[in-house]
């Protein structure tokens, strides 16, 4: 069965340090998978996808993610973490872009000043 | 251009009642979808519409049932509440084709007592 693992919970980053969020997947196919973020009371906002070609994606508000077939990973990172990005991240996988995405329980982001 | 709408934002209900949801998707999309988001949990596909028919869905009993306008709103409706049934309900609008993105509303916040 398809599936999406965010191993972390809760993660504490001090503002302007680096941030990684794992993501591992299980998925027969090629997968399409997609980074969303969740501000409290908000809906998601896409951050970025990969269906194809370069495993290096870049997204919104300096973010990127690196797609790794072999290790069944497509982890989120940014290189400076700002207060603004606290928030929850959500990753997920789909066979297409179109409905029954299936989502992680999502990391939750705290920046420390 | 207005976003993906949806009403209302928070709803209370009792066990055994019947609710209905209300999206508007963003201007240019054709297809909705929805989504059950449980407190501490990521988003659950419950079904797609297109072209006024379910395209999708996902494991969700019959007592959640849908409907799509020709102006491509859609209602999301669920019968005999459960108390599991409170939850976050989000709507994602997009446009029919593989690699078109989902834009989510801000959701409805639906508590059954």
């Amino acid at each position: 069965a398809q599936s999406v693992t965010q191993p972390d919970i809760h993660i504490t980053v001090s503002e302007g340090a680096s941030l990684e969020l794992r993501c591992n997947y299980s998925y027969g196919a090629t997968p399409y998978l997609f980074w969303y973020v969740q501000s409290p009371g908000q809906g998601l906002q896409l951050l970025l996808k990969y269906f194809s070609g370069d495993t290096l994606v870049q997204g919104i508000k300096g973010f990127e993610a690196e797609f790794k077939r072999s290790q069944s990973s497509f982890n989120l990172r940014k290189p400076s973490v700002h207060w603004s990005d606290a928030a929850e991240y959500f990753c997920a996988v789909g066979e297409g872009s179109q409905g029954n995405l299936i989502f992680g329980k999502g990391t939750k982001l705290s920046v420390k000043p | 251009d207005a976003g993906v709408t949806q009403s209302p934002t928070h709803l209370i209900k009792t066990r055994g009642q019947q609710v209905t949801l209300r999206c508007s998707p963003k201007s240019g999309h054709d297809t909705v979808s929805w989504y059950q988001q449980a407190l501490g949990q990521g988003p659950q596909f419950i079904f797609q519409y297109y072209e006024e028919e379910e395209r999708q869905r996902g494991n969700f009993p019959d007592r959640f049932s849908g409907h799509q306008f020709p102006n491509y709103s859609s209602e999301l409706n669920v019968n005999a509440l459960l108390l599991g049934d409170s939850a976050l309900y989000l709507c994602a609008s997009s446009l029919i084709g593989i690699q078109e993105t989902q834009y989510f509303g801000p959701g409805t916040r639906l508590l059954v007592l």
